[in-house]
């Protein structure tokens, strides 16, 4: 199985920073790497796929960058509505589909 | 636009098979790959399987021995059984649809349901 390790675990920032959250896959993805937003009691919501690029409706203070094994998730000015878990989840061809321990973003 | 909703029941028995239900609204099951993912209480997300609306499927092989997903095109809906749960099995359980590339199915998930929670519990 493909392990997904992303870092920090949690971070905290205020309204309007600048905060990178990365993910590193145990091999190489190529850019077949997903990312998700849930706030409390939701369903995760996809923000990012393949690695860079937005989804329809995603604000673009969100980014992604990255191929390989090693990817990062960018938001610039931090909004309210921002704060929450995201999850990274390599999307290879071959299962299981694994997800990053999450990343809590928490206000300052 | 397509909705998912997971329905079945929020408390099962040690040593029983858990049995729920995810129903597609507003568009056919036909032509995508649906899975389950979970999530225990304060945790992260775990895969479990999908299914192709041709009946094929594959299962995490951590729980491979448990699983059962099946579908019914003539309800546009598609089931997920776990037998023999223990309370590590307690997690919300969430319905989802794989993404698409014109008809080629995409290993991400951007579709799903709102979650139900089953506890495993005497």
């Amino acid at each position: 199985d493909i392990q997904m390790t992303q870092s920090p675990s949690s971070v905290s920032a205020s309204v309007g920073d600048r905060v990178t959250i990365t993910c590193r896959a145990s091999q190489g993805i190529g850019s077949w790497l997903a990312w998700y937003q849930q706030k409390p009691g939701k369903a995760p919501k996809l923000l990012i796929y393949p690695a860079s690029s937005l989804q329809s409706g995603v604000p673009s203070r969100f980014s992604g960058s990255g191929s390989g094994a090693d990817f990062t998730l960018t938001i610039s000015n931090l909004q309210p509505e921002d704060f929450a878990t995201y999850y990274c989840q390599q999307a290879n061809s071959f299962p299981p589909y694994t997800f990053g321990q999450g990343t809590k973003l928490e206000i300052k | 636009q397509v909705q998912l909703q997971e329905s079945g029941p929020g408390l099962v028995k040690p040593s029983e098979t858990l049995s729920l239900t995810c129903t597609v609204s507003g568009g056919s099951i036909s032509t995508y790959y649906w899975s389950w993912i979970r999530q225990p209480p304060g945790k992260g997300l775990e895969w479990i399987g999908y299914i192709y609306y041709s009946g094929s499927t594959n299962y995490n092989p951590s729980l491979k021995s448990r699983v059962t997903i099946s579908l019914d095109t003539s309800k546009n809906q598609f089931s997920l059984k776990l037998s023999s749960v223990t309370a590590a099995d307690t997690a919300v359980f969430y319905c989802a649809r794989h993404g698409r590339s014109g008809w080629e199915p995409r290993w991400y998930f951007d579709l799903w349901g709102r979650g139900t929670l089953v506890t495993v519990s005497s």
